[in-house]
């Protein structure tokens, strides 16, 4: 159980476009996903907490115009990379939360996307 | 602006050893943490979690730790395998709606 999937696994896209990732919980609903990013060799940046039917919270420094977030479902959230640059080349990862054996609400993630922007 | 790419501390085990990989943590009022395993170009995932009334958890060949004390948590993983090889990072939940923070990470090489 807690299987959370992402899709694009990876893609390459042209400096100006935008690219739109989507985080799915499989066999569960979760009414709350959280999106990372993580750059080579170091640990995992939280971006953004999105909240079912409601607006994501941002954490400092990421611009929410930039990086658009939908939970529209229990089980689909998406992330929406708006004029990506080379900069925002990375690893995108998806956590959703649900529960495990004891009861403890906890974070299970996706495989990830991968993102150059040439 | 991003920072400066770190180097990942390795932990090198020999195939069938016992491995300790620590973490320190800062938050006094965390109650709950986590251990994840992640692959080269996967996602984290979960392979144990301890509650702060807790000081010892058991999983299959692993164990967690936490000394409260200190702010220090601990990951054993017992006979050491190949495909344990991964980064190891252990998370606290600050206690807002399930949020963590994640610690800097632990890369862990199993030599044959």
């Amino acid at each position: 159980g807690a299987v959370v999937s992402q899709h694009p696994s990876w893609v390459i896209c042209k400096s100006g476009t935008s690219v739109k990732i989507e985080c799915r919980s499989l066999d569960f609903q979760a009414t709350t996903m959280f999106w990372y990013r993580q750059f080579p060799k170091q640990s995992l940046m939280l971006m953004a907490t999105s909240n079912e039917g409601s607006k994501a919270t941002y954490e400092q420094g990421v611009e929410k115009d930039k990086f658009l977030i939908n939970h529209a479902s229990l089980t689909l959230s998406t992330l929406t990379v708006t004029s990506a640059h080379p900069e925002d080349s990375s690893f995108y990862i998806c956590s959703a939360v649900s529960f495990t054996e004891a009861r403890q609400e906890t974070q299970y993630f996706g495989p990830g996307t991968r993102l150059l922007v040439l | 602006g991003e920072s400066v790419g770190l180097h990942l501390p390795t932990l090198s085990v020999q195939e069938g050893d016992n491995s300790i990989i620590n973490c320190a943590y800062s938050n006094s009022a965390s109650d709950y943490f986590i251990w994840y395993k992640q692959e080269s170009g996967k996602g984290p995932q979960f392979i144990i979690d301890i509650r702060s009334n807790m000081d010892k958890r058991q999983g299959q060949r692993v164990t967690v730790l936490l000394n409260k004390t200190v702010k220090h948590l601990s990951l054993q993983i017992a006979a050491t395998q190949p495909g344990d090889s991964a980064v190891y990072f252990c998370a606290e939940n600050t206690g807002t709606a399930s949020k963590l923070t994640f610690g800097t990470g632990t890369r862990l090489q199993v030599t044959l």
